[in-house]
């Protein structure tokens, strides 16, 4: 049983490119969750989606930031012009949705912006 | 108030001590506890649910305080291995969303 999928692993942008961050659940799960850590930071939730349906995205910037989960396929968090700031380690995570069922993270996806 | 909050430590200890960290909670409707440790630079992994009686994985025991908002966990006979983060996860009902703590960072000494 294959668990979350995430790539690339280490993505390098120049500012001002687009990144593109792909996470393939758990088999059978359908939420997905995305996840932001700074260095020497905890875990900042972003955005909470499941098949086609954005549910909760109160923390993801309202700018720049978007996110899809279609009906096939990979979830994808998009940034557009990237920032300097923006460079962090991105995790995904996926649930089944049941009450008491715990998040099952990815190996993350490094963005570094130059 | 933070929904979640978490002693950062560190907390060095000796191989072999029992060290104890508590996370406490802010919303009386949150429903589901967890306790994950993160290594650095990577990504986090369940350690073990907690339940509302108490639960017990080898060396490793969860407690929930309902009235009081908060949970623990109880690392015996600690090793060098267990040096990590721990992060204190917490899932309010209805919502779907998981609130993790900033984490509490321990030190195993040999």
């Amino acid at each position: 049983n294959a668990g979350v999928m995430q790539n690339p692993r280490h993505l390098v942008r120049r500012r001002g490119q687009e990144a593109r961050l792909r996470c393939s659940p758990v088999k059978g799960h359908s939420h997905v969750y995305w996840y932001r850590q700074l260095p020497e930071e905890g875990l900042k939730f972003m955005v909470y989606l499941q098949k086609e349906n954005i549910i909760d995205e109160s923390g993801m910037p309202k700018e720049r930031f978007s996110a899809e989960f279609p009906k096939e396929g990979p979830s994808i968090l998009r940034i557009q012009q990237v920032v300097r700031g923006d460079s962090a380690a991105y995790f995904c995570a996926s649930s089944p949705g049941l009450i008491n069922s715990p998040l099952h993270f990815g190996n993350g996806t490094r963005l570094t912006v130059t | 108030r933070k929904e979640v909050e978490q002693d950062p430590g560190p907390f060095n200890v000796p191989e072999g001590a029992t060290v104890a960290f508590n996370c406490t909670y802010s919303n009386s409707a949150s429903q589901s506890f967890f306790w994950y440790r993160q290594d650095c630079r990577k990504e986090p992994k369940l350690l073990m649910s907690v339940y509302s009686s108490g639960n017990e994985d080898g060396r490793f025991t969860a407690q929930l305080n309902r009235a009081s908002q908060y949970i623990s966990l109880l690392i015996r006979d600690s090793k060098l291995s267990d040096s990590a983060t721990y992060l204190c996860v917490v899932s309010t009902s209805g919502t779907y969303k998981y609130i993790f703590g900033t984490g509490t960072r321990l030190k195993v000494l040999a």
